[in-house]
């Protein structure tokens, strides 16, 4: 059973950066690309970018080429994504989702903005 | 970027009717088209995609078509525990990018 397990919520401070995770079990992690969504407090859904666990390499949209960055580790089955220089804009549930057309999704990280 | 125009973006309807969200894109996307759908609190869950192909699990009743620009989604017989948003997604290019979502209650 495909799983994607990601770690709990986040409260950063203005101006710092959080890392949040994503496990995968139940597949082999370097056959897909690992994509993360926003989504802000009762709003839609934003792409945030992908990272190629296999290769490490990444492509993001051009809003958060400055806000996050993706890494995977192969050896734990695990994708990361950090956020830095943390606003209030950056409050929102941060999603882990499996291939182009998210067939695995995580169950979401809250992060919180707040000083 | 693709814009997706999603409607309608709420929806009432009855237990056992037949209800119909409409995707449109701003450029031909040639199917590669995802419904989501999303319940309170949980994360969305892939219902079709290449716009008529069903996710493993989901329910029959559920049917998606359109090609070209124009793309929708189809529950049969409504049931109580449809009550969710709903979200359409492109995957034709990049950035991916969202329809604005249906939210979808029982009269």
């Amino acid at each position: 059973e495909v799983q994607l397990q990601q770690s709990g919520p986040e409260v950063g401070r203005p101006g710092s950066s959080v890392k949040i995770s994503c496990k995968a079990s139940g597949y082999t992690f370097t056959d897909y690309v690992m994509n993360w969504v926003k989504q802000s407090p009762g709003q839609g859904l934003e792409w945030i970018g992908w990272i190629d666990p296999e290769y490490g390499s990444t492509d993001y949209a051009e809003k958060f080429k400055k806000k996050a960055t993706l890494t995977a580790d192969t050896s734990s089955s695990t994708a990361y994504i950090q956020l830095s220089s943390l606003t209030s804009e950056d409050t929102a549930t941060y999603f882990c989702a499996r291939t182009t057309h998210f067939d695995y999704w995580g169950q979401g990280v809250m992060v919180t903005v707040s000083s | 970027d693709i814009q997706m125009t999603q409607s309608p973006a709420s929806l009432s309807a009855s237990l056992g009717e037949t209800v119909t969200i409409e995707c449109r894109a701003s450029e031909d996307i040639y199917n590669g088209l995802a419904w989501y759908q999303q319940k309170p609190g949980k994360s969305p869950q892939l219902l079709i995609y290449n716009a008529n192909s069903l996710h493993t699990g989901v329910p029959s009743r559920f049917s998606g078509s359109g090609s070209g620009t124009q793309y929708s989604l189809k529950i049969n017989s409504l049931q109580s525990e449809d009550v969710a948003s709903y979200f359409c997604q492109q995957y034709y290019n990049y950035p991916l990018t969202f329809g604005s979502g249906t939210k979808l209650e029982i009269k």
